[in-house]
């Protein structure tokens, strides 16, 4: 699976929208972006994924450049509660593939009253 | 539905004790994965089953660590003996089968703590 590069830390106002980067310059055509968060003292949660599309849920929407070599995660509307270091990994998805998580060191993203 | 669980959520024991952690993934999710982050490294994959079978265990640090899923349900992971660097969180996740790209849902971890 490619690696990925984010920033190790970023504050947020309460209330605006919260960009968190990540680069995978070397994302091949096979491989989704995942982000995955974590908050303090619980297990890593699913946020949202996608492969060459832009994507959005309820949580969050995912931002990924034409060329796949970066993309951004956006919160619209950050609360207390979204503070939480947020990962970003690249997995592929064919059956020669790792199937587990790889995590980086994540950004800790702390949104301030 | 409930989520991934894990038992105990905090174990301290004595190095050179043994000590076994559980976890019960989501019913029906046919993939379990192991993963622990030890003091100030990154989350690192265990191993991975694929109902009782052991899919990939190219993570397990050395032969302390032994893990089964009997009936391809729950999951327990077993230290024996402990070391100090064994400390840490102890997270188990599960999947559905089918699709690569289906979620993995994550337990609240056990905190492993070994004196």
């Amino acid at each position: 699976d490619a690696k990925t590069t984010q920033p190790p830390s970023m504050d947020c106002a309460e209330g605006r929208a919260a960009n968190l980067p990540c680069n995978h310059s070397t994302i091949s055509g096979n491989e989704y972006v995942y982000w995955y968060r974590q908050i303090h003292s619980q297990g890593p949660q699913y946020i949202i994924h996608g492969l060459k599309n832009n994507e959005t849920n309820e949580m969050a929407s995912l931002i990924i450049t034409e060329d796949r070599k970066s993309s951004t995660l956006i919160l619209p509307h950050a609360t207390l509660r979204d503070t939480a270091v947020y990962y970003c990994i690249v997995r592929g998805i064919s059956s020669g593939s790792a199937r587990q998580l790889t995590f980086g060191s994540g950004t800790q993203l702390t949104v301030l009253p | 539905e409930a989520g991934v669980t894990q038992f105990p959520s905090h174990s301290v024991i004595e190095k050179g004790q043994t000590v076994t952690l559980r976890c019960d993934p989501i019913s029906g999710h046919d993939n379990l994965y192991w993963y622990r982050r030890v003091m100030g490294k990154e989350i690192k994959f265990l191993l991975h089953f694929v109902k009782e079978s052991k899919q990939d265990e190219s993570g397990m640090p050395n032969n302390r660590f032994l893990a089964e899923r009997t009936g391809g349900t729950y999951s327990t992971l077993k230290v024996q003996p402990a070391e100090l660097e064994d400390s840490g969180v102890y997270f188990c996740a599960s999947r559905l089968a089918g699709d690569l790209y289906n979620e993995q849902f994550f337990g609240p971890g056990t905190r492993l703590t070994v004196l």
